[in-house]
């Protein structure tokens, strides 16, 4: 199957701060996710890509869908404490041979000091 | 019900017994994943159901783990003669369809002791 490469792996921030992560792969995706995980939760999404070159914001979020579509990137503005946590993309698994299986980025971990 | 919903959250089970952990969809969901989280780790594909059908069961870890999926809805993932190894959260999705965004659940937290 494919395989999504995330970095930063984590990142330390001060509160205010942009920060940007993305997301890569060899391999062509026709849907980008970009997910959040605070502790002890399951996987929040965030936003939701499915055409090459889209750019979609969510309030502070960012994320733009690559024009080779092997890469997606997330930005978040004027960082605040609640952005804690852990950010995923995900995109379906199109060399799964059975199917689409949704597949995850091994995450970026952000910290944010005040 | 307007959430994935999980249960149980917590289980605790001696090494050896069988555990079995469910997973209620959100309401016409066609699509359903299982994933596995080690402690600060990332998302481990188990399985997914389009329908009742779960056409790949390569990322299973072991003959231990079987999932199955009825009436399009509910599914119950089941870990035999549980190994400490198997200690995870164990976190279920749904979705519209294959492919699409999925929704996840709070997860069972599975302690092998």
């Amino acid at each position: 199957g494919q395989q999504l490469n995330q970095s930063p792996q984590s990142m330390f921030i001060q509160e205010g701060e942009d920060v940007s992560m993305n997301c890569t792969s060899s391999s062509i995706f026709n849907t980008w996710l970009w997910y959040k995980q605070d502790p002890g939760e399951g996987p929040v999404l965030l936003i939701a890509l499915y055409k090459a070159g889209e750019l979609t914001s969510n309030g502070r979020l960012t994320a733009q869908f690559g024009i080779t579509r092997k890469d997606s990137f997330l930005n978040i503005s004027a960082s605040i404490p609640s952005d804690v946590g852990i950010y995923f993309c995900a995109g379906p698994d199109s060399l799964n041979q059975a199917g689409t299986a949704l597949i995850f980025g091994k995450g970026t971990t952000l910290s944010v000091s005040s | 019900g307007a959430g994935v919903s999980q249960s149980p959250s917590n289980k605790v089970t001696e090494k050896g017994k069988d555990v079995e952990l469910r997973c209620d969809p959100i309401s016409g969901h066609t699509a359903l994943y299982w994933y596995r989280q080690s402690l600060g780790q990332g998302l481990e594909f188990l399985i997914y159901f389009q329908g009742n059908s779960a056409p790949d069961k390569s990322g299973l870890p072991s003959d231990r783990f079987s999932a199955e999926r009825t009436g399009g809805s509910v599914s119950t993932l089941t870990i035999q003669r549980t190994q400490q190894e198997d200690s995870a959260v164990y976190l279920c999705a749904s979705s519209p369809r294959l492919g699409a965004e999925a929704f996840f659940g709070q997860g069972t937290r599975l302690t092998v002791v």
